[in-house]
């Protein structure tokens, strides 16, 4: 299995708070995604990032943002947090010479309630 | 937003029985396309990357076909047996988005 952890794996919070959820990396992957998955829409994209300090929006970045410091860790975080984001977060990583290019490996993903 | 259907949304077999689900996808742009599949209180895992018109990628029961021209991939299982009770997602990829735009997924329930 691709070494990747996500913590926490669930979590519940209240409207309003901040939450970061972070992913960590042993495989040395350029790439790094944030998806959520919800029921009806399969998996979307939230933010991914392309090398240290390099990231760029998804078609549901509204309310995230990211940050990547070092290569091995992204974090996503929810500035506010609305019962919109309860979700199942998946962060991905994939190698190859453009995002996209490789197969994507998915960590265990993270269970959000926002109550 | 890049539109990515899968059909059916699920599907219900018998053990032995052949299968196979579809995956359409924008004919113009195309860069990839990716196969996952996704079982319950699992995380997704890739089974294919498929970049040429005309691929064909084969793992044990499980093959695809691309057809960038028209914008379909088939995914086919040969006889199916319960393991293989999952949700099967494919993903495009456009040279002109280097993201991947992912299906809804193929929901099959294979019965003893």
């Amino acid at each position: 299995d691709a070494g990747i952890t996500q913590s926490p794996r669930h979590k519940v919070t209240e409207t309003g708070t901040p939450v970061t959820l972070r992913c960590h990396q042993t495989e040395n992957h350029r790439y790094m995604y944030w998806y959520r998955q919800d029921p009806g829409h399969g998996l979307r994209l939230i933010h991914y990032s392309y090398g240290v300090k390099d990231t760029d929006k998804g078609e549901v970045s509204d309310g995230y943002s990211v940050s990547r410091s070092k290569t091995e860790d992204f974090l996503l975080t929810l500035e506010s947090a609305t019962s919109s984001q309860t979700s199942v977060y998946f962060c991905a990583i994939s190698e190859g010479r453009l995002a996209g290019d490789g197969e994507q490996f998915f960590g265990p993903g993270t269970r959000l309630t926002v109550l | 937003i890049l539109n990515v259907e899968q059909s059916p949304q699920s599907l219900h077999v018998q053990e032995g029985d052949s299968t196979n689900f579809t995956c359409s996808f924008p004919s113009s742009n195309f860069y990839a396309l990716h196969w996952y599949r996704w079982e319950t209180a699992k995380s997704p895992e890739a089974l294919f990357v498929m970049t040429l018109n005309g691929d064909e990628k084969k793992k044990g029961r499980i093959s695809a076909t691309l057809n960038t021209k028209e914008g379909y991939s088939y995914l086919y299982i040969k006889g199916s047996q319960p393991e293989d009770s999952a949700t099967y997602l494919c993903a495009f990829r456009g040279t002109s988005y280097g993201k991947l735009t992912f299906g809804q997924g193929t929901i099959l329930t294979v019965h003893p």
